[in-house]
């Protein structure tokens, strides 16, 4: 069954900082998809990322990466240099090849304080 | 502009009314969802559609329903059976009938039963 823990509740930085977002997930299928949402107080959720299982190279994007690791079923969110704009709720996510579903975790909120 | 219409931002039902939420698409993608979010928690899945005028339940379909006329509508409506409906509903698209496909999402409809 698929599952994804985000053990962070809420996470409290001071602007510049760096911050780590936790993602675990657990799947028995070998093709699989994992995907990180951004949720600002408006409510809309924000598309960030879908990795799919086979490609475990980190990713870079301006001031986020993501470090995905298979052997620790880990992928893991950095938002560098943090912003006040980057207050939010995010969400992991996860899919198996052949399920019909999106998995997400219960979000880990975000606050960026100036 | 493309994109995921929902409406109304906020909606007040007396208990014992039916009411419809809906969500419209025009970025032609095949398979749209709507999720239930509560306070404190992650997204669930209440129904999916993947073609037109063919739907399936998700994890909390029970007082809920919904139909799939034309490839860009999916409304939501909560019933009088929906035991405790106040939540944010959130409705989402993808461009392909498989759920490790990219889903994007509406800027939600907050449901508050008085």
């Amino acid at each position: 069954a698929q599952k994804v823990t985000q053990a962070q509740t809420e996470i409290s930085v001071v602007e510049k900082e760096d911050v780590t977002l936790d993602c675990v997930y657990e799947t028995r299928d070998t093709t699989y998809y994992l995907f990180w949402y951004k949720q600002p107080p408006s409510g809309e959720l924000v598309f960030l990322i879908r990795r799919n299982s086979f490609d475990e190279q980190n990713e870079i994007s301006g001031r986020y990466s993501w470090n995905f690791q298979k052997s620790t079923s880990s992928f893991n969110f950095t938002i560098t240099a943090s912003q006040v704009v980057d207050s939010a709720v995010y969400f992991c996510a996860l899919s198996e090849r052949g399920s019909e579903k999106l998995v997400f975790g219960k979000g880990t909120k975000l606050t960026v304080n100036p | 502009d493309g994109g995921i219409t929902q409406s109304p931002k906020y909606l007040f039902r007396k208990e014992g009314q039916n009411v419809t939420l809906s969500c419209e698409q025009n970025l032609n993608h095949d398979a749209m969802y709507w999720y239930r979010q509560d306070p404190g928690q992650g997204l669930r899945l209440i129904y999916y559609s993947q073609i037109v005028n063919d739907f399936q339940k998700g994890d909390i379909a029970e007082g809920y329903s919904v139909s799939r006329e034309k490839k860009e509508s999916f409304p939501l409506t909560v019933t009088s059976a929906q035991k405790n409906p106040t939540a944010f509903y959130l409705c989402a698209s993808s461009p392909r009938q498989d759920s490790t496909d990219t889903q994007y999402f509406g800027p939600g409809t907050r449901l508050t039963v008085l």
